[in-house]
């Protein structure tokens, strides 16, 4: 069975700080991963994903399959980065890749 | 464009009552799909729509839930009759592509079962 798991359900941190959300994974297969952010009274909004690999709003995330992970960074934490981030993953194929898999979700809060 | 409308935004029934939640998604999106998160668990699947036709269902808790999606074009989701278990928010979100990097969600409805 598919399972995602984030393990931090609050992270506080200073402005300016680093900050790291991590994010386990268990999949029989190749999944693709996913960083979901919910704003406050926003819409859940994709983040990133990892094929495309780029860095949005500062933010990265690495897949790394042999520890199963897909751990979410910033170097340099904002203000307007306090949101709920959902890790999530989907499956290969025509029904597996449609639907997602989320874990519980962190809270991330930035104090000034 | 306009994006994935939900409504009502939040619902509060007593339990036995019924409830039914709509979702408007995108214009031209052929894929719909239903998520909800109940209190203190994880967002969870619950179905997928092509079109009219429902796709996958497994996610859908009990046959007190019932979606449809007439027309192919916005999906009604009928709780009846509610339970306390059921109160959380329900999320609509659709694609063109039924790819799950392609997901527009919806804000939700929050729903109460008292």
């Amino acid at each position: 069975a598919q399972r995602v798991t984030q393990p931090e359900k609050l992270l506080s941190v200073f402005k300016g700080a680093p900050v790291e959300l991590k994010c386990n994974y268990s999949y029989s297969g190749s999944p693709e991963l996913f960083w979901y952010v919910q704003y406050s009274r926003q819409r859940l909004q994709l983040l990133l994903r990892h094929i495309s690999r780029e860095s949005i709003k500062g933010f990265t995330a690495d897949l790394n399959k042999g520890e199963t992970s897909f751990h979410l960074k910033k170097p340099f934490a904002q203000e307007e980065d306090s949101a709920m981030y959902y890790c999530a993953l989907s499956g290969q194929g025509k029904a597996a890749g449609n639907k997602l898999t989320f874990g519980g979700g962190t809270r991330v809060l930035v104090k000034p | 464009e306009a994006g994935v409308t939900q409504f009502p935004s939040h619902s509060v029934i007593e339990k036995g009552q019924t409830v039914t939640l709509r979702c408007d998604p995108i214009s031209g999106h052929d894929n719909l799909y239903w998520y909800r998160r109940v209190m203190g668990k994880e967002i969870k699947f619950l179905l997928h729509f092509v079109k009219e036709s429902k796709q996958d269902e497994s996610g859908m808790p009990n046959n007190r839930f019932l979606a449809e999606r007439t027309g192919g074009t916005y999906s009604t989701l009928k709780v009846q009759p509610a339970e306390l278990e059921d109160s959380g928010v329900y999320f609509c979100a659709s694609s063109a592509e039924g790819r799950a990097y392609g997901y527009t969600f919806g804000s939700g409805t929050r729903l109460t079962v008292v």
